[in-house]
């Protein structure tokens, strides 16, 4: 079945240093990849996403491209902020009709001013 | 526009009290779902429906019923609360009949079940 595998944390950074949060996946054809971010006290919003292979998508600054040969969708950011402190979810698309999302666990980044 | 509203966003239960959690979106979405989340589980499904009349089990569904009369509404009940159920709940829809797959959720309730 379709699992998605991110890297533990958290991750404490200092301001303006550089990201990477690392995803991989397992998927059946080829489902559609995101990043959901989700802010102290609230729920998940869309960050980012790519519907095929090679696809890059981005938003505020992040970036992430979907990576068929590797099966990767690793997260990045050039130069993080205080506000960037959250916690980031890689997610799987549906697949074979099933319209059931698959999530990673779940990254908390921390950054320090 | 609103979005996904869940109802309450904090309750505190007896173990064997019920209640019901309740989710609400405006969107006109076919797709709802309630996940919960726990410290180093991340996102488990409860249920979900791909619309009205029709629900189905997740991931970790025992202890939780639901009904979807609506395309608005999907509540969530907990007939007998468990200190095991103590966790944050979320709901969460989609439009299904776009290729977008964007999940929207709600704010969350924190429920504590002594």
């Amino acid at each position: 079945g379709n699992s998605v595998t991110q890297m533990e944390g958290p991750v404490t950074l200092s301001e303006e240093a550089f990201l990477t949060i690392n995803c991989t996946y397992t998927a059946t054809g080829y489902p559609s990849l995101f990043w959901y971010v989700q802010y102290p006290g609230e729920g998940l919003q869309l960050l980012l996403k790519a519907t095929k292979a090679d696809d890059k998508g981005s938003n505020k600054g992040f970036e992430a491209t979907y990576r068929k040969e590797t099966t990767s969708f690793h997260l990045e950011k050039g130069s993080v902020q205080v506000s960037d402190s959250a916690v980031y979810f890689c997610a799987l698309g549906s697949s074979g009709g099933s319209y059931i999302p698959t999530f990673g666990r779940g990254t908390s980044l921390i950054v320090h001013p | 526009n609103a979005g996904v509203t869940q109802t309450p966003k904090f309750q505190v239960l007896k173990t064997g009290q019920s209640m019901t959690l309740q989710c609400a979106q405006d969107m006109n979405h076919e797709y709802m779902s309630w996940y919960r989340q726990d410290p180093g589980m991340g996102l488990r499904l409860i249920h979900y429906s791909v619309g009205a009349g029709i629900t189905d089990q997740g991931e970790v569904p025992n202890g939780y019923n639901v009904s979807r009369s609506t395309t608005e509404d999907f509540p969530l009940r907990l007939l007998s609360a468990a200190p095991s159920q103590t966790s944050v709940y979320f709901c969460a829809s989609s439009d299904r009949s776009s290729t977008n797959e964007k999940l929207f959720f709600g704010s969350g309730t924190q429920l504590s079940v002594l």
